[in-house]
């Protein structure tokens, strides 16, 4: 199984800064790497992938980039409605599994 | 409007059954693989299993092989989840969700339901 280890687990941050996330593999899995953000009592929204392909309707400041094992996710200029809990995930082995999240909350 | 909407979630008894229903709308659901992902109370996300477009292959985590059972209806654009001799350990949130392609990311996600493991 592969293994996904998000960082940092919370994070407390100010509108407009700039983000990141990364997502670690235990073994590659290729550009099979895929964002999710998911706001309290809402399902995952798909943001990011393919490590890097943007979404459409997914406003242009989330980025993504990486292969093999390291991903990042970047929000630039964040906004206050960013505050959610984030999740990488791979679909490159079976089973699918995804990072334990990223929650960012705005001061 | 492409969408997915669960049911069949509640309160059932350790060891007892419970089956899921999702239907599916606005896509051509016999193009695409689906799966069961759950979040247990205050925890992040869990693959649970997946099925093939056709039905023909199904996955699932192992610690619920043998007790829950992936299938799919094409024609009623219906997927579902069996799950028998549930445990506490299996109360979550259980969403389904498209695969946007083999093997590739899950680009539509229904609201979830309520799955409560409790005596």
């Amino acid at each position: 199984e592969i293994v996904l280890t998000q960082s940092p687990d919370f994070q407390s941050v100010t509108p407009k800064e700039k983000v990141t996330i990364t997502c670690r593999a235990s073994q590659s899995v290729g550009g099979r790497l895929h964002w999710y953000q998911q706001k309290p009592d809402q399902s995952p929204k798909l943001l990011i992938k393919y490590a890097s392909q943007s979404i459409s309707g997914v406003p242009s400041r989330f980025s993504g980039s990486g292969s093999g094992t390291d991903f990042t996710l970047t929000i630039n200029s964040l906004e206050a409605e960013d505050a959610a809990a984030y999740y990488c995930h791979q679909t490159s082995s079976l089973p699918f599994t995804f990072g334990q999240g990223t929650k960012l909350e705005i001061k | 409007q492409v969408q997915m909407v669960e049911s069949g979630g509640g309160v059932v008894q350790p060891g007892r059954s419970l089956r899921l229903a999702c239907v599916a709308s606005g896509f051509p659901f016999s193009n695409y693989g689906t799966h069961w992902v759950r979040q247990a109370p205050g925890k992040g996300l869990e693959w649970v299993a997946g099925i093939s477009n056709d039905g023909s292959s199904q996955s699932y985590i192992e610690s619920v092989r043998g007790r829950f059972t992936i299938t799919r209806d094409n024609p009623k654009n219906t997927l579902y989840l069996q799950m028998t001799s549930l445990r506490p350990e299996d109360t979550a949130v259980y969403f389904c969700a498209k695969e946007y392609a083999d093997f590739g990311a899950f680009d539509i996600w229904g609201q979830g339901t309520i799955v409560t493991v409790s005596s």
